[in-house]
């Protein structure tokens, strides 16, 4: 049990790119959850997923944030048009049913300038 | 909505001091009912839970008791080291028949002075 990992661990972009994070959940793992955290503040759900299939994205902040886990294992999310407001923390967290106990990674830094 | 409510940091407490830390919670039904802790530079890790009414979860001398009368989870320990200065968040999610959505409180800062 390897546990959560994710990937930048920062990241620095410019206004207006794109930037994609990735998550590895523990193995086996079923559920895999992406947040985001800033400073001073919980971590504020965005999507989740079950296996391949994202069960809520209601959360994510706009149009602009999308989220993948192609094949049930590991996820991407995806930033387009970063804007300063964007600057944060980004979590992604796994859980394993019947379990909702959820194991996280150590997050990736986004600053956008 | 759900909601956690926790009590403002930072609490700055001298070792072996007793810890309370105070969380209230808005849900319908019964959720399960957490605490996760961030330690500096590294991400949140579960410490306890407690996933019906009048449970009692513990951990490392860290302990919370689900009540559902007054929807609290407050937690306690009875003698804090340094070692536990960290942020401490509640988090409740639902297990089954609504929203699956954690929702976490906004954290509370512990400093433990030697």
């Amino acid at each position: 049990d390897t546990g959560v990992s994710q990937d930048p661990r920062h990241k620095i972009t410019k206004r207006g790119q794109n930037v994609t994070f990735r998550c590895d959940p523990i193995s086996e793992h079923n559920r895999l959850y992406w947040y985001r955290q800033t400073l001073g503040q919980g971590p504020e759900f965005l999507t989740y997923f079950q296996n391949e299939a994202q069960l809520e994205k209601s959360r994510l902040l706009s149009d602009r944030f999308s989220a993948e886990r192609p094949k049930g294992s590991f996820s991407t999310l995806e930033i387009q048009r970063t804007e300063q407001g964007d600057s944060a923390m980004y979590l992604c967290a796994s859980s394993r049913l019947p379990t909702y106990e959820q194991y996280f990674g150590p997050g990736t830094r986004l600053t956008v300038t | 909505g759900d909601s956690v409510t926790q009590m403002e940091g930072p609490v700055t407490l001298s070792e072996e001091a007793f810890l309370t830390i105070n969380c209230t919670y808005t849900a319908t039904g019964y959720p399960s009912l957490f605490w996760y802790v961030q330690y500096p530079g590294e991400g949140l890790q579960l410490l306890l839970k407690a996933t019906k009414a009048d449970d009692k979860g513990s951990n490392k001398g860290f302990e919370a008791t689900y009540r559902k009368e007054t929807t609290s989870f407050h937690l306690e320990k009875g003698s804090v080291q340094v070692s536990d200065s960290a942020v401490y968040f509640c988090a409740l999610q639902h297990a089954s028949g609504g929203s699956y959505i954690p929702t976490f409180g906004r954290g509370t800062s512990l400093i433990v002075h030697p």
